[in-house]
């Protein structure tokens, strides 16, 4: 069964840092790796995808890493904006097509 | 490109009582998935559906709840009867195909009292 975990749970930067979040899986037989971010009372926004066979992804100040190997993703944040303030999930999917969620990273973006 | 629709956007109910959400996938959206999202936790799946037919529906706690996709278009999500540990809020995503990039509705916010 996948277990997705990110670290860390909650992240509070000063606006203008560059940021990492981190995700970690335990079944590197994915199909998929995506990245969510979801604003409070808000549905999720498909932010990055990285298909099995890729490194990483990127769109604007967002860049998206996979390592199947290690079982490790990570989403950088270049010069962050207080509008980048929300809840940041990864996802995998698996044979079976299901997308396995982790727990997310609140990230707060101080002005 | 209208989005994944949902309502209501929140229910208050109280224990043992009935809920149904509805959910309007993206049209041409052959999958349609329905999450339970925990205040603090990352979603879980409950059913996934392709068309008309159930793909995964191994997380749903069925002597409660209930989903049906009459016609592989619109889609239903039944609880009966609501237990506190119920309260979350439901998301309806929808993708194209069974694999790929998900897009999500805002979710039902419920509330069991």
């Amino acid at each position: 069964k996948q277990e997705v975990t990110q670290i860390p749970a909650a992240l509070s930067v000063p606006e203008g840092e560059n940021l990492v979040l981190n995700c970690s899986f335990t079944d590197s037989a994915i199909y998929n790796l995506q990245w969510f971010r979801q604003d409070p009372g808000k549905g999720l926004t498909s932010l990055l995808l990285i298909q099995s066979s890729q490194r990483e992804q990127t769109s604007g100040r967002l860049n998206a890493s996979l390592d199947k190997s290690s079982g490790r993703s990570t989403l950088y944040i270049a010069a962050s904006q207080p509008g980048d303030s929300a809840t940041y999930l990864c996802a995998t999917e698996t044979s079976g097509s299901r997308l396995t969620f982790g727990e997310g990273t609140q990230l707060t973006v101080n002005p | 490109e209208a989005g994944v629709a949902q309502s209501p956007r929140y229910k208050i109910i109280e224990k043992r009582q009935s809920v149904a959400f509805w959910c309007n996938p993206i049209s041409g959206h052959a999958t349609l998935y329905w999450y339970q999202q925990i205040l603090g936790q990352g979603p879980k799946l409950l059913i996934q559906f392709q068309n008309n037919g159930v793909v995964d529906d191994s997380q749903l706690p069925k002597d409660r709840f209930s989903a049906e996709r009459l016609k592989g278009v619109d889609s239903t999500l039944k609880i009966q009867p609501a237990k506190l540990e119920d309260s979350a809020v439901y998301l309806c995503a929808s993708s194209f195909a069974i694999t790929g990039e998900l897009f999500f509705g805002e979710g039902s916010r419920l509330t069991v009292l």
